[in-house]
């Protein structure tokens, strides 16, 4: 079946820093992958489009420029957030939509929990 | 706004008897609506999906109703077994084609008692 994964799982750091996120499908190519943010016990918001080879669509509300997001091959897009604070601290979700489908069914990656102090 | 609603944070049943989860939605642009399963800490897991030109679609022990003029859509679990205990989330798409983006509702818990 798709797999997407992501690294890391799980990351702790101090405000201020800047934290990448890596989303990567391990057994299709994606044409298309999502950033998602959830927050506790809300539903997942979308944060961005990152299409292979151009720039990403952000949502609305969504700072471009906090969140870089690069899509550069078929396999892996990242996440940067950049200048991290507290309020960023959120469970990040990648999802892949393979370059092959011809439904909206996405494959979602296992999330990164991210705690910024 | 919401456009994808799910008006019960939580639903709990026993074990072998039905599950049915709800959801309206307020776009009548959606013509893609899925399901989704989730454990904390991990990413959703695609269940079951249905296109707005049906009205049921049936996987097993999942089935899901989508009723059009009143936009809304439900999905029943039967029977419905203690490894179900998750968190469900509906989610829709509108346009097919090559629009991916999904909007989701804030999720159901579903705690099935043995």
């Amino acid at each position: 079946g798709a797999v997407v994964s992501q690294h890391p799982s799980r990351v702790i750091c101090k405000s201020g820093t800047s934290v990448k996120i890596e989303c990567r499908s391990l057994d299709f190519q994606a044409t298309t992958m999502f950033w998602y943010r959830q927050f506790p016990k809300q539903s997942l918001m979308l944060m961005a489009t990152s299409n292979e080879g151009s720039k990403a669509t952000y949502e609305q509300g969504v700072e471009k420029d906090k969140f870089l997001i690069n899509h550069a091959s078929l396999t892996l897009s990242t996440l940067t957030v950049t200048s991290a604070h507290p309020e960023d601290s959120s469970f990040y979700i990648c999802s892949a939509v393979s370059s092959g489908a011809w439904d909206n069914e996405q494959f979602f990656g296992p999330g990164t929990r991210l705690t910024v102090l | 706004d919401q456009q994808v609603k799910q008006n019960s944070p939580s639903l709990s049943v026993q074990e072998g008897r039905i599950s049915i989860l709800n959801c309206d939605y307020t776009n009548s642009m959606f013509d893609y609506f899925l399901w989704y399963k989730k454990y904390p800490a991990e990413g959703p897991t695609f269940l079951i999906s249905i296109s707005s030109i049906k009205d049921k679609n049936e996987d097993g022990r999942f089935t899901v109703f989508l009723n059009k003029s009143a936009k809304h859509l439900s999905l029943h679990i039967v029977p419905s077994q203690p490894g179900d205990s998750a968190v469900y989330f509906c989610a829709a798409s509108g346009s097919g084609g090559s629009n991916y983006k999904l909007t989701f509702g804030k999720g159901t818990l579903l705690t099935v008692n043995p």
